[in-house]
């Protein structure tokens, strides 16, 4: 059955640092989004992505975060400088269409020192 | 008052018993309601998603959106342990994908 991979699993970065997290989507889908779950707090909505632009962001998504498609299949986070609060579990998830079904990938654990 | 309500559990229930978990909302507009399940430190798996109101079935599964309310359920019958995990309701307006999610709810299936 098809999935939505991601890697890392698990990043342990130093204040500061930049981070990328990669996702590989649904070979056949066009919608792609990044959540973020802090641990023990609510799924949070980061941005949707789709035909190469964003889409959609929330307020968490601000200047220290980008998306790119860099090539066919991959899906990225860059976290430019890396603060304590942004440790958490970011899961990428994909959609044939506006509006379909999410399909998540397992995350990426994010620990900030 | 949140946007999503969910009672956070746990629940505890004994292998077999019909489990009945829900959400409440308060936004009108919420078209779009999915139920996801998480096992711990996994991501979140769909298990339904409902367009509107009514009902939709599978398998053990049964989702109920009562926009009137603003109260959707999932039930699950003949519980099993592997059903042991965290219930995310999730909902959002429109199609651009801003989910709203609930806190979720933990269910124990005790053997």
């Amino acid at each position: 059955e098809p999935e939505v991979t991601q890697t890392p699993s698990h990043q342990v970065t130093q204040m500061g640092q930049e981070v990328i997290l990669r996702c590989v989507p649904i070979s056949n889908h066009l919608y792609f989004y990044w959540y973020r779950q802090i641990l023990g707090q609510k799924v949070e909505f980061l941005v949707s992505f789709y035909n190469n632009e964003i889409s959609e962001k929330s307020e968490i998504f601000d200047d220290q975060f980008s998306v790119e498609r860099p090539d066919g299949s991959n899906f990225t986070l860059k976290i430019r400088s890396t603060k304590l609060e942004d440790s958490a579990m970011y899961f990428c998830a994909s959609s044939t269409r506006d509006g379909g079904e999410l399909f998540f990938g397992e995350g990426s654990r994010l620990t900030v020192l | 008052q949140k946007e999503v309500e969910q009672d956070p559990g746990p629940l505890s229930v004994p292998e077999g018993a019909i489990v009945s978990l829900n959400c409440t909302y308060s936004n009108s507009a919420f078209q779009y309601f999915m139920w996801y399940r998480q096992y711990s430190r996994k991501g979140p798996e769909l298990l339904m998603y409902t367009y509107s109101s009514g009902n939709k079935e599978d398998g053990r599964f049964t989702a109920q959106v009562d926009k009137s309310s603003k109260y959707i359920s999932l039930f699950i019958r003949d519980s099993q342990p592997s059903d042991s995990a965290t219930y995310l309701c999730a909902m959002s307006a429109s199609s651009n994908y801003q989910l709203i999610w609930g806190a979720g709810t933990k269910l124990i299936i005790k053997p």
